[in-house]
């Protein structure tokens, strides 16, 4: 499976936007970019994917780089509870078992 | 309520003693997986199921098994054979096929002594 490299943590005050990156130099042409987040001590939970256009819902963004090694993740008004782990996810649209691959993903802390 | 759940969410067991995880969801999904977290770190598959009757290892079998008999129900056993038990063990389901979004359970955290 491709790759995906984040950073470690980042940090963001409350009702401000955040940009969280990835990058994903490897990224094939089949592969779907998924974001999940997980809060301490729960299991993880979907927050969006795409796989070439930019793509809104009601929790966050996804921005993806005309040649889609790299997107970003954008939370347009954080707030305390969006403090949580967020993992970025290639996962392969031939991949019949759906599994998902998790790397370390980035720690997000929220500043009241 | 739709959801996975899993039981108990805090077990305690002695070295060398088997332990079964119980995972059930009611969301009609085919598939079914099993994730371990150790502290800090992203989620690694230990085994997964796209159907009834059948599941496939993941990436760290060795020392755990699974069973499928119902759609409902993929309960994990953590064996003696596994060297370092004591983790988060996650839960997770999806419609299977090309579906998107894999549902988590909340998680069983085992400890072993």
């Amino acid at each position: 499976d491709a790759k995906t490299t984040q950073p470690n943590s980042m940090e963001s005050n409350e009702e401000e936007p955040v940009h969280l990156p990835c990058n994903h130099s490897t990224i094939s042409g089949t592969d779907y970019i998924h974001w999940y987040r997980q809060l301490p001590s729960q299991g993880p939970e979907y927050v969006i994917h795409g796989l070439t256009s930019n793509v809104n819902n009601r929790m966050a963004s996804l921005a993806i780089a005309e040649d889609r090694k790299s997107s970003t993740l954008i939370l347009h008004r954080a707030t305390l509870r969006d403090a949580a782990v967020y993992y970025c996810i290639l996962r392969d649209s031939s991949n019949a078992g759906n599994m998902l691959t998790f790397g370390g993903g980035t720690r997000l802390m929220v500043k009241p | 309520d739709g959801g996975i759940t899993q039981s108990p969410k805090y077990l305690f067991r002695k070295e060398g003693q088997n332990v079964t995880l119980s995972c059930e969801q009611n969301l009609n999904h085919d598939a079914m997986y099993w994730y371990r977290q150790d502290p800090g770190q992203g989620l690694r598959l230990i085994y997964y199921s796209q159907i009834v009757n059948d599941f496939q290892k993941g990436d760290i079998a060795e020392g755990y098994s699974v069973s499928r008999e119902k759609k409902e129900s993929f309960p994990l056993t953590v064996t003696s054979a596994q060297k370092n038990p004591t983790a988060f063990y996650l839960c997770a389901s999806s419609m299977g096929g090309r579906s998107n979004e894999q549902f988590f359970g909340p998680g069983t955290r085992l400890t072993v002594l």
